[in-house]
C-alpha cells in the first residue's frame, strides 16, 4: 500500500512570511496529491490538488510543487496571513486503489 | 444547501451500548467514505461506498458497519462501544476517489 509521510507536524511563521510543508510518498504509481485544510472545530476542506501531469499548479497564495522522481510533494503558502492557521494535510492516490492515503497533519500557527 | 450532513453532531454514550451516525449528501456523488479523526488529528479512513461496494479498512473492528440505504445515505452502526472509540467522526464523498472530497461537519463521539 501507499505511505505518505508529511512534515513538520508543527509550523510557526510570522505573518506575511511563507510556509513550506513537505510530504513524501512511497508508491511511484500514485498520480493524484490533493492538500486539504482544517480550521480549528471544523471539517477538513481541499484548498489545491495537483496531478502527476504537471509539475507546479498555483491559485492566488497557494502553489504546490511535485517531484516524481524523488516522489515528494509540497504545499507553499506565501504572504501568510493568520486565517491561514489550521491544520493542513496531504494525501495520495494511484489509479485503481480504493482510498486516499493522509499524511499525518502540519498544525500551521500564523503569528500576527 | 448543506452538501454533506451528519447527526448528531455529538454523541455521550456508556461503554458497551450501540449507537448510529447519520450521513446524507445532496450532491448527486457516487462514492461517499466513513473517516476517524482521534485526539492527534490523524485522519484514518474506515470505509469507501462506491457503486454499492464496500471497502472496508481492515484495521477496523467489525464492531463498525456501515449502512447505505440508498447512493445519497451512508450511516454507521457501531456496536459495543468502547473508551478507544472516542473521537470526531467524518462522513465525505465525491464524484470519484480521484476527485475532491466534500466532509460533512463531523460527529463528536465520546465513550464514557
Amino acid at each position: 500500500g501507499e505511505n505518505v509521510e508529511q512534515h513538520p507536524s508543527t509550523l510557526s511563521v510570522q505573518e506575511g512570511d511563507s510556509a513550506v510543508i513537505k510530504c513524501t510518498y512511497s508508491d511511484s504509481a500514485s498520480n493524484y496529491f490533493p492538500w486539504y485544510k482544517q480550521e480549528l472545530g471544523k471539517r477538513p476542506q481541499l484548498i489545491i490538488d495537483i496531478r502527476s501531469n504537471v509539475g507546479e499548479k498555483k491559485d492566488q497564495r497557494i502553489a504546490v510543487t511535485l517531484n516524481k522522481t524523488a516522489k515528494h510533494f509540497s504545499l507553499h503558502i506565501t504572504e501568510t496571513q493568520p486565517e491561514d492557521s489550521a491544520v493542513y494535510f496531504c494525501a495520495a492516490l494511484k489509479t485503481g486503489a480504493n482510498n486516499l492515503f493522509f499524511g499525518t497533519g502540519t498544525r500551521l500557527t500564523v503569528i500576527p | 444547501d448543506t452538501a454533506v450532513s451528519q447527526t448528531p453532531k455529538y454523541l455521550v454514550t456508556q461503554m458497551g451500548n450501540d449507537k448510529s451516525i447519520k450521513c446524507e449528501q445532496n450532491l448527486g456523488h457516487d462514492t461517499m467514505y466513513w473517516y476517524k479523526q482521534d485526539s492527534k488529528k490523524f485522519l484514518k479512513i474506515m470505509f469507501s461506498y462506491n457503486n454499492k461496494e464496500l471497502i472496508i479498512n481492515e484495521t477496523v473492528p467489525n464492531r463498525f458497519s456501515p449502512k447505505s440505504p440508498d447512493k445519497a445515505h451512508l450511516n454507521l452502526h457501531i456496536n459495543s462501544l468502547e473508551l478507544g472509540d472516542s473521537a470526531v467522526y467524518f462522513c465525505a464523498s465525491s464524484r470519484s476517489l480521484a476527485h475532491e472530497q466534500f466532509f460533512g461537519p463531523g460527529t463528536r463521539l465520546t465513550v464514557l
